[in-house]
């Protein structure tokens, strides 16, 4: 059974900072891993998707990796901002499930300082 | 880019009521549409799929009488949770997919039973 867990769970950090979230998976049968931004009480957003067969994405300030054999991603966010501070899931779309549905993780709680 | 629209976007009701909530595809049809549940500073946990025109699929521990889907065309699905009871209040997400193409999500639905 696929498993998605986040590490750290939650982070408070000055602003300007470049941070490092990350995201591990116990299955590297993946169609693709996406990560999302959530704010409190709202809906999700997305913020890059990564195919299987793709190493890296990159969208502004945020870069996301994905080392599919050893079932990690990680999340860069560069010069980080006040704005930056939500809750960033990552989850993975197993190819054993033949629905493309989505496992999601348990969420890194970040805090920008300004 | 893709939208999905979640209604209502927040209900409260008495304990017992019947809770209808909608999932459109505004400008896509969708084959799959996922219906997911977030409990307070928990990750989203997938309920059940939808398919169009066919029964859902509903993961392990989801009551399939108590949180009825239906599915019934390509741009509109409904979760109805049923006799709901304060255990029930959570929040509810949606996503939609077009074939193999990237999940869209819905801005969710907060409901509460009282």
């Amino acid at each position: 059974k696929q498993e998605v867990t986040q590490i750290p769970a939650a982070l408070s950090v000055p602003e300007g900072e470049n941070l490092v979230l990350n995201c591990s998976f116990t299955d590297s049968a993946i169609y693709n891993l996406q990560w999302f931004r959530q704010d409190p009480g709202k809906g999700l957003t997305s913020l890059l998707l990564i195919q299987s067969s793709q190493r890296e994405q990159t969208s502004g300030r945020l870069n996301a990796s994905l080392d599919k054999s050893s079932g990690r991603s990680t999340l860069y966010i560069a010069a980080s901002q006040p704005g930056d501070s939500a809750t960033y899931l990552c989850a993975v779309s197993p190819t054993t499930s033949g629905t493309y549905k989505y496992i999601f993780g348990t969420g890194t709680r970040l805090k920008v300082l300004a | 880019g893709a939208v999905v629209s979640q209604h209502p976007s927040w209900v409260i009701c008495k304990s017992g009521t019947s809770v209808k909530i909608e999932c459109r595809s505004l400008d896509f049809q969708a084959t799959t549409m996922f219906w997911y549940r977030q409990f307070p500073k928990q990750s989203l946990m997938l309920m059940a799929t939808s398919n169009e025109g066919s029964k859902a699929t509903y993961e392990q521990g989801v009551e399939k009488d108590k949180f009825l889907i239906n599915h019934a065309s390509l741009t509109l699905s409904t979760l109805t949770v049923t006799s709901a009871h304060p255990e029930d209040s959570s929040f509810y997400i949606c996503s939609a997919r077009a074939g193999n193409q990237p999940q869209h999500f819905g801005d969710g639905t907060r409901l509460s039973i009282l």
